[in-house]
């Protein structure tokens, strides 16, 4: 069985601050990760995959999978971070998983000014 | 292009009404998912269509949900005598393929409240 914990449900930082959202997952194989993150009244979109370890919008990720997490990572946080996040794995391509993806529990991640 | 499209955007219903709920792919978009979003559950995967076969339904929670797919495209995910459980937001997503190799569409979600 594969599951995605975010042990936050809330995260509150202010601006410049540096943000970590957790992300714990258990699978039994080799797992793609990923963070979506949905804006106030727009729609769940991916924000990065730990495949392809680039930095959006400031954010990285990165796969440990000795300890099996993919916490997501702000250096210095803005305002219009502030939105939900979710963690989420799909199991191996062409399996039987059939690209579905397991999500976390999300974390709303508010930043002050 | 145009993005997934679901509708409508609200239902609400009485409690013990059937309900339809209406997903447009991305056009050639061959794999299709629905996911529902809880306060209680977070984000739950229901059902996966490649083409108009739906191999994976492990995840709808009752014989009261169904869903199909015509024509390769548009997907109804249909609930029977409605319950104030399923309120929740139900979400499309379409991708090239049903391997897992490409991001998932999300649609701007369906927002059912059963009274």
């Amino acid at each position: 069985a594969q599951r995605v914990t975010q042990p936050e449900k809330l995260l509150s930082v202010f601006k410049g601050a540096p943000v970590e959202l957790k992300c714990n997952y258990s699978y039994s194989g080799s797992p793609e990760l990923f963070w979506y993150v949905q804006y106030s009244r727009q729609r769940l979109q991916l924000l990065l995959r730990h495949i392809s370890r680039e930095s959006i919008k400031g954010f990285t990720a990165d796969l440990n999978k000795g300890e099996t997490s993919f916490h997501l990572k702000k250096p210095f946080a803005q305002e219009e971070d502030s939105a939900m996040y979710y963690c989420a794995l799909r199991g191996n391509a062409g399996g039987t998983s059939y690209g579905k993806l397991t999500f976390g529990q999300g974390t709303i991640l508010t930043v002050h000014p | 292009g145009a993005g997934v499209s679901q509708s409508p955007s609200n239902k609400v219903t009485e409690k013990g009404k059937d309900v339809e709920l209406r997903c447009d792919p991305i056009s050639g978009h061959t794999a299709l998912y629905w996911y529902r979003q809880s306060l209680g559950q977070g984000l739950e995967f229901l059902i996966y269509f490649q083409g108009n076969s739906a191999p994976d339904k492990s995840g709808l929670p009752s014989d009261r949900f169904s869903a199909e797919r015509t024509g390769g495209s548009v997907s109804t995910l249909t609930i029977q005598r409605t319950q104030q459980e399923d309120s929740a937001v139900y979400l499309c997503a379409s991708t090239p393929d049903g391997w897992g190799s490409y991001e998932q569409y999300f649609g701007p979600g369906t927002r059912l409240t059963v009274t």
